[in-house]
């Protein structure tokens, strides 16, 4: 399967800020999934996202999430307004196919200070 | 209950050793199974995908009992680079939504 890649690998970041979360480049996939995990604790789903709309979200996933896909490739999960305990590693995975498996990229390490 | 729920271990075994991690589940509607593997601070990758019938890949075999609700890990002749977070994952049918166990430690130890 093609890697999913994502950027930043590491993204520092003031509280009360805004921050976009890459998930490049994808192609020729429909569903797409974000995920968080907080140190020392389990992944969490957030969003999937399934032909450019949302197809399920979590009740993590409140007004100060988004997800796009401005470009047809790029997937973005946007915070608005960055709280101290949105410091977490941030996962896109996309979903292989008949198979349900899923393949996550390597993460993003959301600090917030 | 926990929607899946999982020993978080830590399993420490020896070289060699054959080890085995259970992970139960809450919704009966589940249908697609999975274990992965996190090496810590890493993303979770894909280890195996459970089949209702049982299915092995080299060292590993994974089992699902639908009766009881539980899918199983077992692992023969433990490597050190065997070390590492397995975490159990499980979606339901009708949606493409997946939840996570809290996942098991194993350390294998010379």
């Amino acid at each position: 399967e093609p890697e999913v890649t994502q950027t930043p690998s590491h993204q520092v970041t003031q509280m009360g800020q805004e921050v976009i979360l890459r998930c490049v480049p994808i192609s020729n996939h429909l569903y797409f999934y974000w995920y968080r995990q907080i140190l020392g604790q389990k992944v969490e789903f957030l969003v999937s996202f399934y032909n450019n709309e949302i197809s399920e979200k979590s009740e993590i996933f409140d007004d100060q999430f988004s997800v796009e896909r401005p470009d047809g490739s790029n997937f973005t999960l946007k915070i608005r307004s960055t709280k101290l305990e949105d410091s977490a590693m941030y996962f896109c995975a996309k979903l292989a196919g008949s198979s349900n498996e899923q393949f996550f990229g390597p993460g993003t390490r959301l600090t917030v200070l | 209950r926990k929607e899946v729920e999982q020993d978080p271990g830590p399993f420490n075994v020896p070289e060699g050793a054959t080890v085995a991690f259970n992970c139960t589940y809450s919704n009966s509607a589940s249908q697609s199974f999975f274990w992965y593997r996190q090496d810590c601070r890493k993303e979770p990758k894909l280890l195996m995908s459970v089949y209702s019938s049982g299915n092995e890949d080299g060292r590993f075999t994974a089992q699902l009992n639908r009766a009881s609700q539980y899918i199983s890990l077992l692992i023969r002749d433990s490597k050190l680079s065997d070390s590492a977070t397995y975490l159990c994952v499980v979606n339901s049918e009708g949606t493409y939504k997946y939840i996570f166990g809290t996942g098991t430690r194993l350390k294998v130890l010379a």
